[in-house]
């Protein structure tokens, strides 16, 4: 089944710098790649996501790009600001299943 | 905006008992999910279920676990005899049909925490 890796599993940041998280999974028939972010107490809210027939998406300060070839699939976030402190999970959709596997999870610091 | 809903937020429980988290999908919705999240880890599959059954499950979704959806609103996870290793937030969540369209975005309610003494 699909494995996806997350890294790194904890980020900090000064604030306004940018952030980058990187992910890889293993099923080359996965082709959706939402991430989610979680804020403490609540539970995973979309932020982005991308097609396998797409290589980049943007969404004002948040980006996400994907390379199909090397299963890599990343988010950058601009102009970080301290409300985007929470932990961030990858997750792919594994087609020939009806589910949606994360990845392990990077919990993001922004330092005022 | 519509939202999925859990009950309760938080349940405590000696070990060996039965537990039933239930959850509201947002009403247009005909996928429904359960997911696991133990505290400090990654959020683990645990079931899929349309049209009235399980379409997925995971090797964590053992006989102790069970779906149903028993009245066109409600969907519920049951444990039949809980253990202590089943402590976690336990995550509903529901989404439309994929299509070429719709990438069939999940959308998760608040949680569950489940405690299992």
């Amino acid at each position: 089944g699909e494995n996806v890796e997350q890294h790194p599993s904890t980020l900090s940041v000064q604030e306004g710098d940018s952030a980058v998280i990187k992910c890889t999974y293993s099923d080359s028939a996965s082709n959706y790649f939402p991430w989610y972010k979680q804020e403490l107490g609540k539970g995973p809210q979309l932020i982005i996501d991308i097609r396998s027939n797409v290589g980049e998406k943007k969404d004002q300060r948040i980006a996400v790009t994907l390379n199909k070839t090397a299963k890599h699939f990343s988010l950058h976030i601009t102009e970080t600001q301290p409300e985007d402190s929470a932990v961030y999970f990858c997750a792919a959709l594994e087609t020939s299943y009806d589910k949606v596997i994360f990845g392990p999870g990077t919990s993001l610091s922004v330092i005022p | 905006e519509p939202e999925v809903t859990q009950t309760p937020s938080h349940q405590v429980t000696q070990m060996g008992q039965e537990v039933i988290l239930r959850c509201v999908p947002i009403s247009n919705h005909l996928y429904f999910y359960w997911y696991r999240q133990i505290l400090g880890q990654k959020v683990e599959f645990l079931v899929s279920f349309y049209n009235n059954e399980i379409s997925e499950k995971s090797e964590i979704f053992d006989d102790q676990f069970s779906v149903e959806r028993p009245d066109g609103s409600n969907f519920t996870l049951k444990i039949r005899s809980t253990k202590l290793e089943d402590s976690a937030m336990y995550f509903c969540a529901s989404s439309v049909p994929r299509t070429s369209v719709n990438t069939g975005e999940l959308f998760f309610g608040e949680g569950s925490r489940l405690t299992v003494l």
